[in-house]
């Protein structure tokens, strides 16, 4: 089963900050997805991204919000000056196959 | 058009008893139908998948049932356990591969003894 790891696992930021954060799947993946879940809520597809380019982004996507491939292994997910509604858990997600898709752990993030 | 709705929001069932969660969605261009499982603290699982070709596909004790003329897709458990209390997420996305899932809202299910 194909592994990804997140870091951090748990981000805490003051409103206005910038955050990073990362995903490293263990073997090369050419897609890549990033979701967010509030608390208690479901998962939304925030953005994805083919071979270097964002192929599709949601409303929730905005200038804020940022993604890069900085090394050709790593992903990240970069928001620019953080609100308080940014505070959720934030996923990366890898295809697996057959249109199903297999998600990292996850970093917490908390907006003060 | 890409929602997809869930039903219940929260479900309690005894030990050894059938758990069903239901979903229905709009768009008709969805290929493809996965349920995940979340524990709390964890990112979503995969649990099983269902194409629109089949009616059913029954994997252990996780059956899918699916409607396409209906627009409605549920998920059984049967001789549901305490350790299947979970929150569960209904998912649909469309054919071709390298798409967005669309989630439902979740149902957190607690199976009691």
């Amino acid at each position: 089963e194909p592994e990804v790891t997140q870091t951090p696992s748990h981000q805490v930021t003051q409103m206005g900050q910038e955050v990073i954060l990362r995903c490293v799947p263990i073997s090369n993946h050419l897609y890549f997805y990033w979701y967010r879940q509030i608390l208690g809520q479901k998962v939304e597809f925030l953005v994805s991204f083919y071979n270097n380019e964002i192929s599709e982004k949601s409303e929730i996507f905005d200038d804020q919000f940022s993604v890069e491939r900085p090394d050709g292994s790593n992903f990240t997910l970069k928001i620019r000056s953080t609100k308080l509604e940014d505070s959720a858990m934030y996923f990366c997600a890898i295809p697996t196959g057959a249109g199903t898709q297999y998600f990292g752990p996850g970093t917490r993030l908390t907006v003060l | 058009q890409q929602q997809v709705k869930q039903s219940p929001q929260s479900l309690i069932v005894q030990k050894g008893g059938i758990s069903i969660i239901n979903c229905a969605y709009e768009n008709t261009a969805f290929d493809y139908f996965p349920w995940y499982q979340q524990f709390p603290g964890k990112g979503p699982a995969l649990l099983i998948a269902i194409r629109p070709d089949v009616s059913e596909k029954k994997e252990g004790r996780f059956t899918i049932s699916f409607n396409k003329s209906a627009k409605q897709f549920s998920l059984h458990i049967m001789d549901s356990q305490p350790g299947d209390s979970a929150t569960y997420f209904c998912a649909a996305t469309l054919g071709g591969g390298g798409n967005k899932l669309t989630f439902g809202t979740g149902t957190q299910l607690k199976v009691e003894l």
